[in-house]
Parts: C-alpha cells; structure tokens; sequence
C-alpha cells in the first residue's frame, strides 16, 4: 500500500526560529510529486510547496523549503523565521503521475504551534 | 476568480434522511475529486471523476454517490446517512495530470458535516 508518515502529531516552535517537519513515504512508482499543504483554524487547504521526484534540487518558497531525500523516501519541510501566521494543522502527500487517478494520498498531519 | 465552491459549508442531520453536498469549480477542469478528513487519519479520498459521465470509486466509497453530469459540478450524495459519517469533506479540482508544475489540486474550502 502507498502510504504517507508523518511521525510528529504536534510541534512548536518559538516565533523568529527555524523549524523541521519531518514526511516519509511509501510508493514503487518512479515518477511522482509531493506536495506540503497547510491547513490553518479557517480549513482551507493551502498548497504551500510542491517537488518533482525526477528533481535533485530541492524547492524553496521564500520561508518555505524541503529537504527532498529520493532514495530514503524523505520529504521534510522548513519553516525558517517562524511566524504567527505560519500556526496550522502542515499535510503531506503525494501524486503519482501515471494519467489514471489523480488521487493525493496524505500523511495525518503535524500541529504546529508558534510561540510569541 | 478562479475556485471550486461547496455548499452548504455546515451541516447537521440525522441518520437516514439523505443530502448532498454541492461542489462547483469555475476553472474547467477534467478532473475532480472528494475527500473526506478524519482526526488522525488524514485526508482520504471517497470518489473521483476523469471527466463528464466518468466516475470512479476511491478509498472509503462505501455509503456515498456521485455524479458528473456537467463539467463543473460534482454533488456528493449520501443516501442515508450515519453517525460514521461525520467528517470534514473536501472537493478539490484539477487539470490532468494535476502533478504537473504548472498544474495543482484546488479544494473547496470543506463542508462540516454531523450525522445524530
């Protein structure tokens, strides 16, 4: 089965610092994305950075990068400068691209609290 | 604007009497889909449709009903419903392949649902 871990329920983080959520993954595909999306109290789902699997770079979003580790199945996302916007429930997922179902499969999502 | 709406944004029924929620999308994508979120289990996916009049059955299919008569809509239907149902319920829509880099899922912004 394909499946997403995300292994801290919740984080916090004082408010100006840096913070890592951690993502793993599971698929025998080659080709795929993923993706961290941010839900905060309002529950919209909030795309807030994307990966191409076939890219060694990793992506960055201004405050927003991953640390993208393709052999170990890794996917983790900082947040540097931690603001008080940034306090939401943080999904990762994934999307193989095979033209068939364009099902995102989630992880069960990271709390993250800032600090003032 | 570009967005995929859903209707109503809150609802609370009893078991048996059956609704649907409406879901719209203004940006003529193929492809759309419904999620449903539980706590610590993430998003997962009910049903999703390729096109018009081409629907197809998800994870957690049992109990719901979709159809895709016109392109921007996608109603979730549930005939009768029970208490195992409540959730948090999602639309997203998308071109295909919605992995692409210029490409991504829209949601809607949820439908809270209680079932007594």
């Amino acid at each position: 089965a394909q499946t997403v871990t995300q292994s801290q329920p919740e984080m916090s983080v004082q408010e100006a610092e840096t913070v890592t959520l951690s993502c793993t993954y599971d698929t025998s595909e080659s080709d795929y994305y993923l993706f961290w999306y941010k839900q905060p109290p309002s529950r919209q789902m909030i795309l807030v950075i994307r990966q191409e699997a076939y890219k060694q770079q990793n992506a960055t979003e201004n405050r927003f990068s991953v640390n993208f580790q393709k052999a170990a199945k890794s996917f983790s996302l900082k947040i540097s400068d931690s603001q008080l916007g940034d306090a939401a429930m943080y999904f990762c997922a994934y999307i193989v691209t095979n033209f068939g179902n364009e099902k995102l499969t989630f992880g069960t999502g990271t709390r993250l609290t800032i600090i003032p | 604007e570009a967005q995929v709406t859903q209707n109503p944004r809150y609802l609370i029924t009893v078991t048996g009497k059956k609704l649907t929620v409406t879901c719209s999308q203004n940006m003529n994508h193929e492809y759309m889909s419904w999620y449903r979120q539980d706590p610590g289990l993430g998003l997962r996916q009910i049903y999703y449709s390729m096109n018009v009049e081409v629907t197809d059955k998800g994870d957690v299919p049992e109990g719901y009903k979709v159809s895709r008569k016109e392109k921007r809509n996608f109603p979730l239907i549930l005939e009768s419903p029970s208490p195992n149902q409540t959730s948090l319920y999602f639309c997203a829509s998308s071109p295909i392949p919605s992995g692409g880099p210029h490409n991504e899922q829209f949601f809607g912004p949820g439908t809270r649902l209680t079932v007594l």
